[in-house]
């Protein structure tokens, strides 16, 4: 069965503080997303990554850095969390395409409060 | 630029109504569509894709490339499709994947 994991379901933190969030698949898949979902809004980009080491921004990068040491491993870091931060964050990974485009599969959610 | 509309944010239908959700894309090449569902405390999953052509808990969708419109579409909704629907469109960058995905639209089937 597919798995994809996220390292907390609720997380409550403080204006400033260094957030990580962590994301862990065991499909050995090559892409890995993390988005965050608002209301009306969707579900909106932040950043991609198709390999270890390799990453891309998507289409809100800012006030985030991501890091992809290992294959299965891709975190999510806010440098100093902000109110307007507080938001539903989930993790996604997909095969690297071949001939026919891969659904992708994903996390729980985590879902972030910033006070 | 690469974009999903997804017109209505609710759609309330009766059961055993048909129910269609719209959903239009932008994009100048080839396009694979997506419908992905998130039922209540349940992880996002996708529903059906356009290249496999089936059929999904009743669920059919057809690419419309001159309307540019994946649209979702059953004819007898029951009360468990109540969801949040998401359209996602997918686009291939050579060494990976985009995806795009639309604003969602909360689908309730009522009694």
């Amino acid at each position: 069965d597919v798995k994809v994991t996220q390292s907390s379901r609720y997380l409550v933190k403080r204006t400033g503080e260094k957030v990580f969030l962590e994301c862990v698949q065991d499909m050995d898949h090559e892409n890995m997303f993390w988005y965050r979902q608002d209301p009306g809004l969707g579900l909106r980009l932040i950043y991609f990554s198709y390999d270890v080491k390799m990453k891309e921004k998507g289409d809100i990068p800012e006030g985030y850095s991501v890091s992809r040491e290992k294959k299965e491993r891709f975190s999510l870091i806010l440098e100093s969390a902000s109110t307007n931060q507080t938001s539903m964050y989930l993790c996604a990974s997909s095969l690297r395409p071949s001939g026919f485009f891969n659904e992708q599969y994903f996390g729980p959610g985590t879902r972030l409060t910033v006070t | 630029a690469q974009r999903v509309t997804q017109p209505e944010k609710l759609l309330s239908v009766f059961k055993g109504a048909p129910v269609e959700l719209k959903c239009n894309y932008s994009y100048s090449g080839s396009p694979e569509l997506f419908w992905y569902v998130q039922y209540s405390r349940q992880r996002l999953q996708l529903l059906l894709r356009h290249i496999s052509r089936e059929s999904i808990k009743g669920f059919t969708a057809d690419l419309n490339k001159g309307e540019t419109s994946f649209h979702l579409k059953k004819p007898f909704a029951q009360e468990e499709d109540s969801a949040m629907y998401y359209c996602a469109l997918s686009t291939d960058k050579g060494y990976g994947q985009n995806f795009v995905f639309g604003p969602g639209t909360r689908l309730s089937v009522l009694p």
